[in-house]
């Protein structure tokens, strides 16, 4: 079975400053993806970056990078040079082949970047 | 990115009435799409696997009675709400998967709010 953990509800970040939002997880599949996800108040899914259990590299986007451990099974999402518009609710996710490749979801973290 | 759109983004119904969402991909075709529920402040929680002409695989302890899914085409399922109660108001959202790539990511319709009063 899978599970995604993440523990921190609600979290505030001043703007301009880097935030992390952790997520760990835990499968017994040898090979899966890690997403994330950004949900404004809108309710639309937005996704933000993707890593690969094989993938060497931390993956980045832009102003979000992966903080892939592995050994840890550990993808925390770290967002630089937070911005207002970066409010919203964030979510991790993951999916493998022995879950058909359903995207199994975190509980999700709120992030509030205060000016 | 795939686009993939939801209608309606809002709906208001009578308690006993029915009610139907579309989720279209508008530029691939999907042989498997997913239906979510999403209660305030919470996480989605996976309904149903919808397959292109077949029947949809319901998640444990959600009614597939009371929530009909129906993929009749390579870009098109519908979630009927049948006999909606006010306890089915909630945000349900969609997502399709290309079907030449069963591994990437899934695209999201923008969601559907229902309130049933």
């Amino acid at each position: 079975a899978q599970k995604i953990t993440q523990t921190q509800p609600g979290m505030f970040v001043q703007e301009k400053e880097a935030v992390t939002l952790d997520c760990t997880y835990d499968t017994s599949d040898p090979s899966y993806g890690l997403f994330w996800y950004k949900q404004p108040s809108s309710g639309e899914m937005i996704f933000l970056i993707y890593q690969g259990s094989y993938d060497q590299q931390n993956a980045t986007e832009g102003r979000y990078s992966l903080n892939f451990q592995k050994a840890r099974k550990s993808a925390n999402l770290v967002i630089s040079a937070s911005q207002l518009g970066d409010s919203a609710m964030y979510f991790c996710a993951m999916r493998s082949r022995s879950n058909d490749y359903k995207l199994s979801f975190g509980a999700g973290t709120t992030v509030t970047v205060r000016a | 990115g795939a686009v993939v759109s939801q209608h309606p983004s809002w709906v208001i119904c009578k308690s006993g009435t029915s009610v139907k969402i579309e989720c279209r991909s508008l530029d691939f075709q999907a042989t498997t799409m997913f239906w979510y529920r999403q209660f305030p402040k919470q996480s989605l929680m996976l309904m149903a696997t919808s397959n292109e002409g077949s029947k949809a695989t319901y998640e444990q302890g959600v009614e597939k009675d009371k929530f009909l899914i129906n993929h009749a085409s390579l870009t098109l399922s519908t979630l009927t709400v049948t006999s909606a109660h006010p306890e089915d108001s909630s945000f349900y959202i969609c997502s399709a998967r290309p079907w030449d790539r069963v591994d990437t990511e899934a695209f999201f319709g923008q969601g559907t709010r229902l309130t049933v009063v």
